[in-house]
């Protein structure tokens, strides 16, 4: 166990429609990062929170967003669903502001856009 | 859990022998590297890591080797044990001011023979 919480565990729903997944990070982490798996690209950075600020960017689309709030759990909302979006979600954190060190990640979000 | 790569190259080990897997990064400007261990159905978990101006780094049964050379990467496992089983998978950070970048390796995915 990680310490690295995230719900839902899975995630069913419809092209178009928005979902919001949630992490909560090991206890004292301040930096959370988001990636995303898929068969056909694998592992990809998205976007990481320090502290409540964002601190680095990747390949994460327009229709996506995150934040960091005050205690430090954090939310990736996917609007507008496509098929394509359908993939598992990682969050991961880390005592450190970049991405030296371990992060540990969560048990991630299994998301499928039907 | 999720299978994750379905068709990534195999590395098929004998237990008790040592294993190699490699990995070849793209970014000669790429200064931080971190092999990951994922197993099926969970978050990847941090193995070992190095820095680029290391060429040998070694932890408890395992020993990563840097060549810059020809931007190769490569972990190596002693006596590897039924629980090596999983994906393994390299990723490269290069750091900017106030900005890093990181990028994943595909995987190969380590099978033990008994």
């Amino acid at each position: 166990d990680s310490g690295v919480t995230q719900t839902p565990k899975h995630l069913i729903t419809a092209t178009g429609q928005r979902v919001t997944l949630r992490c909560s990070p090991r206890s004292g982490d301040l930096s959370v990062y988001w990636y995303q798996q898929s068969l056909d690209q694998g592992l990809q950075f998205l976007i990481q929170y320090y502290n409540g600020e964002e601190r680095a960017k990747g390949n994460i689309l327009e229709r996506f967003s995150a934040q960091q709030f005050p205690d430090l759990h954090s939310e990736l909302n996917l609007s507008s669903l496509e098929l394509g979006d359908s993939a598992l979600y990682f969050c991961a954190s880390s005592g450190r502001g970049d991405f030296s060190g371990e992060q540990y990640f969560g048990p991630g979000t299994r998301l499928t856009v039907t | 859990g999720e299978s994750v790569g379905l068709h990534l190259p195999t590395l098929s080990v004998q237990e008790g022998d040592n294993s190699i897997i490699n990995c070849a990064y793209s970014n000669s400007a790429s200064d931080y590297f971190i092999w990951y261990k994922q197993e099926s159905g969970k978050g990847p978990q941090f193995i070992i890591d190095i820095r680029s101006n290391m060429d040998k780094r070694q932890g408890q049964r395992v020993t990563v080797l840097l060549n810059k050379t020809v931007k190769h990467l490569s972990l190596q496992i002693a006596a590897t044990q039924p629980g090596d089983s999983a994906v393994y998978f390299c990723a490269e950070i290069s750091s900017y001011f106030r900005a890093s970048k990181i990028i994943f390796g595909s995987g190969t995915r380590l099978s033990i023979r008994p």
